[in-house]
């Protein structure tokens, strides 16, 4: 069964600061999603990484994965109140053409001013 | 077309009644998927259909849940009886088989309340 771990669970964190959340998967999977979710919202996607060694940046945040590690990360760079969420990554299956997701537990952050 | 579109936004229900949701996927899209979120917890896949054809069900739709896509287009999600545990965020998705769709689409979800 294909399992999806992230940590830390939960992160305060100051204005300013850098941190990364980490993304573990049980299974073979070339298809990594990251979605922002704010309280009582739908998902918001923010990064589709879809082959080893991928990278990918928006504003203060960096997304990347390593397949062979089965690690994605999610690195936030000078923290803005603004970021304060909670975050998922998530898992589809080896290519399929499907998009039955398998979601992370999720990262509530929350930057402190 | 402006995405993935889910009615009601919020629904309050009382224990033991039956409840039904809507969701119409982007155009075009054949494939659409449900997924279930209760408070605290990462979306769990629930259903999802290939145009009509309803493909793969998983364990958490019991026997009070039933999902339909009659034609293909729209989708709905009926819960009959519903239970104080069925309270959660009910989320709808879509995609395309086109080669060059990498993702899954979502709509504004529904928020079911049983008292």
């Amino acid at each position: 069964e294909l399992k999806v771990e992230q940590n830390p669970l939960f992160l305060s964190m100051q204005e300013g600061k850098n941190y990364t959340i980490y993304c573990n998967y049980s299974t073979t999977s070339d298809r990594l999603y990251w979605y922002r979710q704010d309280p009582g919202k739908s998902l918001e996607s923010l990064f589709v990484l879809l082959s080893n060694g991928a990278v990918k940046q928006e504003g203060r945040l960096m997304a990347s994965l390593d397949t062979k590690a089965r690690l994605s990360t999610l690195h936030i760079t000078a923290a803005v109140h603004d970021l304060s969420a909670t975050y998922f990554c998530a898992v589809a299956p080896t290519f399929s053409g499907t998009y039955k997701y398998i979601f992370g537990t999720g990262t509530r952050l929350k930057v402190l001013a | 077309d402006t995405g993935v579109s889910q009615n009601p936004r919020h629904k309050i229900t009382k224990r033991g009644q039956n409840v039904t949701f809507r969701c119409d996927p982007i155009s075009e899209h054949n494939r659409l998927y449900w997924y279930r979120q209760t408070l605290g917890q990462g979306p769990e896949f629930l259903t999802y259909f290939q145009n009509e054809a309803q493909l793969e069900k998983s364990r958490l739709l019991s026997d009070r849940f039933s999902a339909e896509r009659p034609k293909g287009s729209f989708s709905t999600l009926e819960i009959q009886r519903t239970e104080q545990g069925d309270s959660a965020m009910y989320l709808c998705a879509s995609s395309s088989l086109a080669s060059m769709n990498t993702e899954a689409f979502f709509g504004q979800g529904t928020r079911l309340t049983v008292v």
